[in-house]
This record gives C-alpha cells, structure tokens and sequence, in this order.
C-alpha cells in the first residue's frame, strides 16, 4: 500500500540555522508533492508545489528538493525564526480528482 | 484569496447524536475533501466531491455521509455519533493542484 513518513520527533534548532525536513514515500510514483504549514488549532496553509521532473523549488527562504529515485523531498527553511515554529505536512498526489496523500507532519521548533 | 469557512470551531455532542458538519467556499470550485486529523496519523480523507451531487469514499467513510447541494456547500454527516469519531475535521477545496483548508472542527463526542 502506498506510504508516506514523515520524522515524526519534533526538530528544535537555533533561530539563524537551516532546518532541514524529510518526507519519504514508497509504492508510489506521483506526479507531484506539496508541503502544508500549519499552526496549532488552525488548517494547513500551502507552501510549495515541485513536480516530478523538476529537481529543485524555491520561494523566498524555503527550497523544496525531489528526488524520485531515492522516493525523498528535502524541504529547507534557511536562516529560521521562531516564526517558523509549527507542523510542516508533506502531500503526495495520487491521481483522480487531484487526491492527495498527507504524511502525519514534522514540528519544528525554532529557538531565540 | 480562497475562504473556506466551517460552521463550528468546536463541538460536544454526545454517543448516538446525528451530527452536522458544514463548509463552505467562495471560490466556485469544484472538488472539495472532507478529513479527520488525529495525533500521529495525520490527515485521513473521509469523503470527496467532485461536482454537486456527485462524491466517492475516501480512505475511512465508515460512520460518515455526505451531502453536496449546492457547490460552495459541502456537508459531513455523522448518522450516529460514536466516541472513535472525536477528532478534528477539516474541510478542504482545491484548484487546480492545491488545497484550501478552513480552520477546522474540533468534535468531542461524549
């Protein structure tokens, strides 16, 4: 069945760092992935949108990466502010109706 | 900007209620996702629509129903309220790729 990870321990770094997160999938070839923020109590807000042919995405201090052989999106959020701090959510696209496939999320706290 | 507007923020209803869950949008879009969030297992799609009187089962539609009448109005039904359905509800539209949330309904059934 298709499946989608990822890290489900929260990630604290110091604000001014790069955070890195990881979205890994298996039985699956989708023709894009997005990533949602959302903050607590609230629904998710879309961030990004990369395509399966394309490598690399950016907009403004975030940078998504695709990589459909190894099945991994890397998304970067460089010089963090604790404005940063919520749940970050991967999605897949998984045909018909334009479906998508959530990961359970990665909360990244961002640290003065 | 997308507004997806739900009609509780949050609700207590108790085993054995029918319970109502509504949405809606201002955009004239055509698909729209009803999810139910819980901790550690992320977004799970109950029910879509993708056009008014049309929809299909998602991944977990047991104890749900839904209605779409008009198309800025999407409805979730629960026919008959259990405790296994507390959880948070939300409600989503999409174009053409992305999806719009709205702020979600926090449901405690007692």
């Amino acid at each position: 069945s298709q499946k989608i990870e990822q890290n489900s321990e929260a990630l604290n770094i110091q604000e001014g760092k790069t955070a890195t997160l990881t979205c890994n999938y298996t039985n699956y070839s989708p023709a894009y992935l997005q990533w949602y923020r959302q903050d607590p109590g609230r629904g998710p807000v879309f961030l990004l949108l990369i395509r399966e042919n394309e490598k690399e995405k950016r907009k403004e201090r975030l940078k998504v990466t695709f990589d459909t052989t190894l099945k991994q999106s890397l998304f970067h959020i460089t010089a963090s502010q604790p404005a940063d701090s919520a749940t970050y959510l991967c999605a897949l696209d998984r045909g018909g109706y334009n479906k998508l496939i959530f990961g359970a999320g990665t909360r990244l706290a961002v640290h003065p | 900007d997308v507004k997806v507007t739900q009609s509780s923020r949050y609700l207590v209803k108790r085993t054995g209620e029918k319970v109502f869950l509504e949405c809606v949008q201002d955009m004239d879009h055509e698909n729209m996702f009803w999810y139910r969030q819980d901790p550690g297992l992320g977004l799970r799609l109950i029910y879509f629509s993708y056009d008014v009187k049309m929809k299909e089962k998602g991944d977990i539609p047991e104890g749900y129903s839904v209605s779409r009448e008009k198309k800025e109005r999407f409805s979730l039904i629960l026919e008959s309220a259990s405790t296994n359905q507390t959880s948070m509800y939300l409600c989503a539209t999409q174009v053409p790729e992305t999806q719009y949330f709205g702020p979600g309904t926090r449901l405690l059934v007692l």
